[in-house]
């Protein structure tokens, strides 16, 4: 059975104290590794697509990276501006919306 | 950049009544949107697939009479959750592909919360 289970489910850091989220995936015929911001309420903001073992992506603080069994989002010297919801999902089949989420890794970063 | 607004951001109703959401593509046209739904602590979930101009398509598992699409311009999409009960209450939300490519960046709605007391 397709699953993507993301580690931990919470995470609690100092400004400044980077660290690293865990999404496993078991997705038959993966096109494509996702990564989106939640903030309470909203609905997820797109990160970084992976399609790739090996490929790694940045923005700002955040780099993502890839391999055939699991992503990492990685996040240098957070600051609470960064506090939200990281959910990762594998694109799977023919439509574009064919994704399998995680339920995510709710991040808080402290001043 | 793109945008896709979502309508409304919460809602309460009376169980048995129905209540429509609506999402929209601000600046670009999309063919297609999905809708999900998100239960408290569970992974968001693909409920159906909604075509301009044609009948939506829905997942295993979801009633397509109770959840009815309807994608009648090519920046309007809405579902109309019918005879709405406690069970119902949920996060929805839509996303809507910038293109066609199959890893196209999607956009999503702020969601709709919808309460059935």
């Amino acid at each position: 059975e397709d699953q993507v289970t993301q580690s931990p489910e919470a995470l609690r850091l100092q400004e400044g104290e980077s660290s690293s989220l865990n999404c496993s995936y078991t997705v038959s015929g993966l096109r494509g590794l996702f990564w989106y911001r939640q903030d309470p309420g909203k609905g997820p903001e797109f990160l970084f697509t992976l399609y790739s073992a090996g490929e790694e992506k940045e923005k700002e603080r955040l780099k993502a990276t890839l391999t055939k069994k699991e992503s990492f989002l990685h996040i240098t010297a957070p600051k609470p501006e960064d506090s939200a919801t990281y959910l990762c999902a594998g694109g799977y089949g023919g439509s574009q919306g064919n994704l399998i989420f995680g339920k995510g890794t709710k991040l808080s970063v402290k001043p | 950049g793109a945008v896709v607004s979502q309508h409304p951001s919460w809602v309460i109703c009376k169980s048995g009544t129905s209540v429509k959401i609506e999402c929209r593509s601000l600046d670009f046209q999309a063919t297609t949107m999905f809708w999900y739904r998100q239960f408290p602590k569970q992974s968001l979930m693909l409920m159906a697939t909604s075509n301009e101009g044609s009948k939506a398509t829905y997942e295993q598992g979801v009633e397509k009479d109770k959840f009815l699409i309807n994608h009648a311009s090519l920046t309007l999409s809405t579902l109309t959750v019918t005879s709405a009960h406690p069970e119902d209450s949920s996060f929805y939300i839509c996303s809507a592909p910038r293109g066609p490519g199959m890893n196209t960046e999607a956009f999503f709605g702020q969601g709709t919360r919808l309460t059935v007391v």
